[in-house]
């Protein structure tokens, strides 16, 4: 167990939807990170937080948004849904922004139909 | 920009056989190199890290060096076993500025029996 927990696991949509994940990082991480692991782009780099406030974007689109709460509690917000956008999605927690591993959740499986 | 280039997959040995994965990378700095491990329907799960040049990252019987004259962390492990089985993704980190953990894009290792 990494100490981050992701919810829902498994989820299905219909295009168009908009739908909310939900990330608790370790406890005492300051940092969270969310990517995105699809069959054919591997494992892409969304967003980072870093207590409360945005550090570094990568490719994440403008439909999709993230915010990190007072309690380090981060939600990937995923809007106006594509088939596309069905793909595994992972968030991660590390201590700081210094050279430390991250440690991921398992994931949350989304399904657009 | 910083970047980690895997050997593509997948990688099919028998039980008891070998393995190395090739990793390189470029980084601005001097990056922290890690490799993570993928178990099917699980989130990655840190194998082992080194954090400077000429530093061996060892755990369950896999090893990597970090080699800074040739960018490389490649992953060995001298007797892989049924288990092993999962997808290794090497990945490198950068004290301060905009840190983002970056990940090649995994190597997926298949073992029979």
């Amino acid at each position: 167990d990494s100490g981050v927990t992701q919810t829902p696991k498994h989820l299905i949509t219909a295009t168009g939807q908009r739908v909310t994940l939900r990330c608790s990082p370790r406890s005492g991480d300051l940092s969270v990170y969310w990517y995105q692991q699809s069959l054919d782009q591997g494992l892409q780099f969304l967003i980072q937080y870093y207590n409360g406030e945005e550090r570094a974007k990568g490719n994440i689109l403008e439909r999709f948004s993230a915010q990190q709460f007072p309690d380090l509690h981060s939600e990937l917000n995923l809007s106006s849904l594509e088939l596309g956008d069905s793909a595994l999605y992972f968030c991660a927690s590390s201590v700081s922004q210094g050279n430390t591993e991250a440690f991921f959740g398992q994931g949350t499986r989304l399904t657009v139909v | 920009g910083d970047s980690v280039t895997q050997m593509e997959g997948p990688v099919t040995l028998s039980e008891e056989a070998f393995l190395t994965i090739n990793c390189t990378y470029t980084a601005t700095g001097y990056p922290s190199l890690f490799w993570y491990v993928q178990y099917p329907g699980e989130g990655l799960q840190l194998l082992l890290k080194a954090t400077k040049a000429d530093d061996k990252g060892s755990n369950k019987g896999f090893e990597a060096t970090y080699r800074k004259e040739t960018t490389s962390f490649h992953l060995e492990k001298g007797s892989v076993q049924v288990s092993d089985s999962a997808v290794y993704f090497c990945a490198l980190t950068l004290s301060g500025g905009s840190y983002i953990p970056t990940f090649g894009r995994g190597t997926s290792l298949i073992v029979h029996p």
